[in-house]
């Protein structure tokens, strides 16, 4: 089915461990972000990408890595896990940027020990 | 730098009575506005959004958002909210002079009592 799926849906890897969320998406759309939502900060922008091997730093870009070599996948790398990158991670993708409505996935429930 | 806020945590209705929950924003050139609804344990959902034209504008599931520049508010609005309306809204602003990511406010989270 067309749609963005995000993998792994929860992980729990420990302080120092470098892991990578996976984000898919199935129409083709140009734009792709990810955004982490913590509680009292609502959704805050991490990267995002115009197009493949175009990506840029959003609001809280620190500690984490991108990468768009197709215009389907769009992964988050945590290089050295902190515990204050727990988090839920949703990635999003949207046809026209800032115009067009995000269509998000149900998110990955990261937790850093 | 463009910003939004969303001045109550919690909003609380009873079935059948109208909502309402706020949004206010700031930016520098035009803003383009959305609001977003989140069940538990799912992504955002997109309910409706102002780019231009009509200051009311209308979406799914009932609902619409009244647009006034002046007041650089895009509250979100029901006339008869439903139990199901229960979830967490988000109310997100994109600056047309300030690149391509939406902004999004913090969250209110709706709770309608039957």
């Amino acid at each position: 089915d067309a749609g963005i799926t995000q993998s792994p849906r929860y992980k729990i890897t420990e302080t120092g461990r470098q892991v990578t969320l996976m984000c898919h998406q199935t129409w083709s759309h140009s734009y792709m972000f990810w955004y982490r939502q913590d509680l009292g900060h609502g959704l805050r922008l991490i990267y995002y990408s115009a197009a493949a091997d175009i990506t840029d730093k959003g609001e809280v870009p620190d500690g984490y890595v991108v990468s768009r070599s197709k215009t389907e996948n769009f992964p988050l790398t945590l290089e050295s896990a902190t515990r204050s990158q727990t988090s839920v991670y949703f990635c999003a993708s949207s046809e026209l940027g800032g115009v067009s409505p995000l269509h998000f996935g149900n998110g990955t429930r990261l937790t850093v020990t | 730098a463009q910003s939004v806020a969303q001045p109550e945590d919690q909003v609380n209705v009873a079935e059948g009575n109208p909502l309402t929950v706020k949004c206010t924003y700031s930016v520098s050139g035009n803003p383009y506005l959305f609001w977003y609804v989140q069940y538990p344990n799912r992504g955002l959902q997109f309910l409706l959004k102002y780019i231009t034209g009509d200051n009311l504008v209308k979406g799914s599931y009932g609902f619409e958002a009244e647009f006034n520049k002046s007041q650089t508010s895009f509250h979100l609005k029901k006339p008869s909210a439903l139990v199901s309306d229960s979830a967490l809204y988000f109310c997100a602003v994109r600056d047309d002079q300030a690149g391509t990511a939406l902004i999004f406010g913090k969250g209110t989270t709706l709770s309608v009592s039957s």
